[in-house]
């Protein structure tokens, strides 16, 4: 069984700049969520999707962004890079609409904001 | 709105010693709640959860857990903690069926040998 995979592992970007991070979800799992860890911090949700549709959101913005694909596979896009977006993200994966299904989370991404 | 708070930020134990960590919750509904442990560098790693029946759950690494209603708590005990256990713990409660995590602040563990 194939777990939750990231990519990149690292990333560096400056102000104003663009970033698109990528997640393979778990098999057999539909449902994507992303989630925003802040250095000493919890994870905070950022969204889900769900049949390639965003399924909830967080208390983030709308320069944060998401697909999900055909093949349940995610990516989370940011735009205008700020300073405090420097965080590991995480994205998990699990099965929607089955109860007693938790959530299985990749390692994340490290992105760090110049 | 649901919110998770974890009072301690750090916890020093020694190994063998026994070990709580405390968690409560806010939450309108029937929670689902949830310990993940997260070593430095890696994702999360689920230890146990609790959806709904036998209020003291069984999870994996010897470590269980008590849900108490009435004290809106869910904290997480380990009768002998091992030094592999050094890690950050979070708690976190669960919306549309434990699809959507609130997360506590988390709490950092240290084992003293």
């Amino acid at each position: 069984e194939t777990g939750v995979t990231q990519s990149p592992t690292h990333l560096i970007k400056t102000r104003g700049q663009q970033v698109t991070l990528r997640c393979s979800s778990q098999s057999g799992h539909n449902t994507v969520s992303w989630y925003q860890q802040a250095l000493g911090q919890g994870p905070q949700f950022i969204f889900q999707y769900y049949r390639e549709e965003e399924n909830g959101r967080g208390n983030f913005p709308p320069r944060f962004s998401g697909l999900q694909f055909p093949n349940y596979s995610s990516e989370l896009n940011v735009n205008a890079l700020e300073l405090d977006d420097s965080a590991l993200y995480l994205c998990a994966s699990s099965v929607s609409g089955v109860l007693n299904q938790p959530q299985h989370f990749g390692d994340g991404t490290r992105l760090s904001i110049l | 709105a649901q919110s998770v708070t974890q009072p301690d930020i750090h916890i020093t134990v020694s190994e063998g010693a026994s070990l709580e960590l405390r968690c409560n919750y806010s939450y309108g509904a029937t929670p689902y709640l949830f310990w993940y442990v997260q070593s430095p560098g890696q994702g999360l790693q689920l230890l146990l959860k609790y959806f709904s029946g036998d209020t003291l759950v069984q999870g994996i690494k010897g470590f269980e857990a008590e849900f108490k209603r009435s004290q809106s708590s869910f904290n997480l005990r380990k009768p002998s903690v091992h030094w592999s256990d050094a890690a950050e713990y979070f708690c976190a409660v669960g919306s549309n069926a434990g699809n959507m995590l609130t997360f506590g602040g988390g709490t950092r563990l240290m084992v003293k040998p």
